[in-house]
């Protein structure tokens, strides 16, 4: 069983911080990893992708990858309430299978 | 517009009643899943299919059917529905690209209630 371990959280932190989500994965030979935002009552859309080791930034959003401990994380600077909701790890297993496995998610809540 | 449309959103039924919720995209993708979302669980997966006529089972297949017949429909049955598959379902479709991009598009999901 290929696992995908999240903090389910909530992380709470105040409008303007930086809030830091992290995401552990077991197989070791996964090559992608996804970041998704769910609003509450919504589906998943995706915020974030990334397959190399280091940061990737697309806006406020920044994923970063270190395949050597098997963790994938998302920071997200200038918080605003918009924000809030939760946030899924998906990871693309290794074997070549394109079929995501989904973390629990984190539930991140914005306080003004 | 591209999207993945489920049929019906929302869905109270009885135990034991067979039904279907019907899943269809029109992006030309290959691949389809279907997830159940559950509190405190997150997403899990139930089936999934590369392809028409090829189908596989996820990690929760139990009481779950599924086919496809066309590349745009992936409708999912459950014969014998019990309380224990109240749930969330949605239903997702990707087309691999390089890189090992595959984004999930979603479908606007299902709640079932079964009694």
């Amino acid at each position: 069983q290929k696992e995908v371990e999240q903090n389910s959280g909530p992380l709470s932190v105040p409008e303007g911080a930086i809030a830091s989500l992290n995401c552990t994965y077991s197989d070791r030979g996964s090559q992608s990893f996804f970041w998704y935002r769910q609003y509450s009552g919504k589906s998943p859309e995706l915020i974030m992708f990334i397959y190399s080791n280091g940061d990737k930034e697309d806006g406020r959003f920044t994923a970063q990858l270190n395949k050597a401990s098997q963790y994938v994380s998302l920071l997200i600077r200038d918080s605003q309430p918009s924000d809030s909701a939760t946030y899924l790890c998906a990871v693309n297993p290794s074997g070549g299978s394109y079929i995501p496995t989904f973390g629990r998610g984190t539930s991140l809540i914005v306080h003004p | 517009e591209a999207q993945v449309t489920q049929n019906p959103r929302y869905l109270i039924t009885v135990t034991g009643k067979k039904l279907t919720v019907t899943c269809s995209q029109n992006m030309n993708h290959e691949y389809m899943s279907w997830y159940r979302q559950d509190p405190g669980l997150g997403l899990r997966q139930i089936y999934y299919s590369m392809n028409v006529e090829v189908t596989d089972k996820g990690d929760v297949p139990e009481g779950y059917k599924v086919s496809r017949k066309e590349k745009r429909n992936f409708p999912l049955i459950l014969e014998s529905p019990s309380p224990n598959q109240t749930s969330l379902y949605f239903c997702a479709s990707s087309s691999p690209l390089a890189g090992g991009y595959n984004e999930q598009f979603f479908g606007p999901g299902t709640r079932l209630t079964v009694l």
